[in-house]
């Protein structure tokens, strides 16, 4: 699986949207790219997921450059319950290799 | 709430024993899979399940080993248990294991070796 680079931190105050960018310049024409988010030591949760279009859904929206070599997670409107760990994982479309490959992510922290 | 249910949240033990980490998947998933959480490792893959089938390995040590059962919950073994055990081990699941399926967590088991 291509490799990502993230931001260690990024602050964004409440209300206000949020723009995480991962960098992924590596990836393949076979890898979707995900984003989970882990608060705290909880299990990490699923944000969204794309191979090359923009997705939204209820929690965020996924940006892909069109070249795929980074995209952006955007949380809409930012809450302190947002504060976390986000990750951005690129994954194969196929092989064996279907695991999540965690990296280091972003710790965002939304403030009052 | 994922949907996900890993038995027991916490757990405390000593060094050279055996547990054992359960875990029940997404109603309808078939796909398991575990993974270790320690302060200087990050989140690691151990180990995939398909329908009872072992279909991806990862860093898993050997004194680990997994399986999944017919009704399709899955255990992690952990024996000979050593301080550098303690982590938090996740487990997740998907319908089939694709990677255009997303993996949905559990809350985690957390391991304590005194």
């Amino acid at each position: 699986d291509a490799k990502t680079t993230q931001p260690t931190s990024m602050d964004c105050a409440e209300g206000r949207a949020a723009n995480l960018p991962c960098n992924h310049s590596t990836i393949s024409g076979n890898e979707y790219v995900y984003w989970y988010r882990q608060i705290h030591s909880q299990g990490p949760q699923y944000i969204i997921h794309g191979l090359k279009n923009n997705e939204t859904n209820e929690m965020a929206s996924l940006i892909i450059t069109e070249d795929r070599k980074s995209s952006t997670l955007i949380l809409p409107h930012a809450t302190l319950r947002d504060t976390a760990v986000y990750y951005c994982i690129v994954r194969a479309f196929s092989g064996s290799a279907r695991q999540l490959t965690f990296g280091s992510g972003t710790q965002l922290t939304v403030l009052p | 709430d994922s949907g996900v249910t890993q038995t027991p949240k916490h757990l405390i033990t000593a060094t050279g024993q055996r547990v054992t980490l359960r875990c029940s998947p997404r109603s309808g998933d078939l796909s398991v899979y575990w993974y270790q959480q320690s302060l200087d490792q990050g989140l690691q893959f151990l180990i995939q399940y398909y329908n009872g089938e072992e279909r991806a390995k990862g860093n898993i040590l050997e004194r680990f080993s997994a399986q999944q059962f017919p009704d399709l919950h899955s255990e992690l073994n952990l024996s000979s248990l050593e301080l550098g055990d303690s982590a938090l081990y996740f487990c997740a699941s998907s319908p089939t294991g694709g990677a255009g399926q997303p993996q949905h967590f559990g809350d985690g088991t957390r391991l304590s070796i005194l």
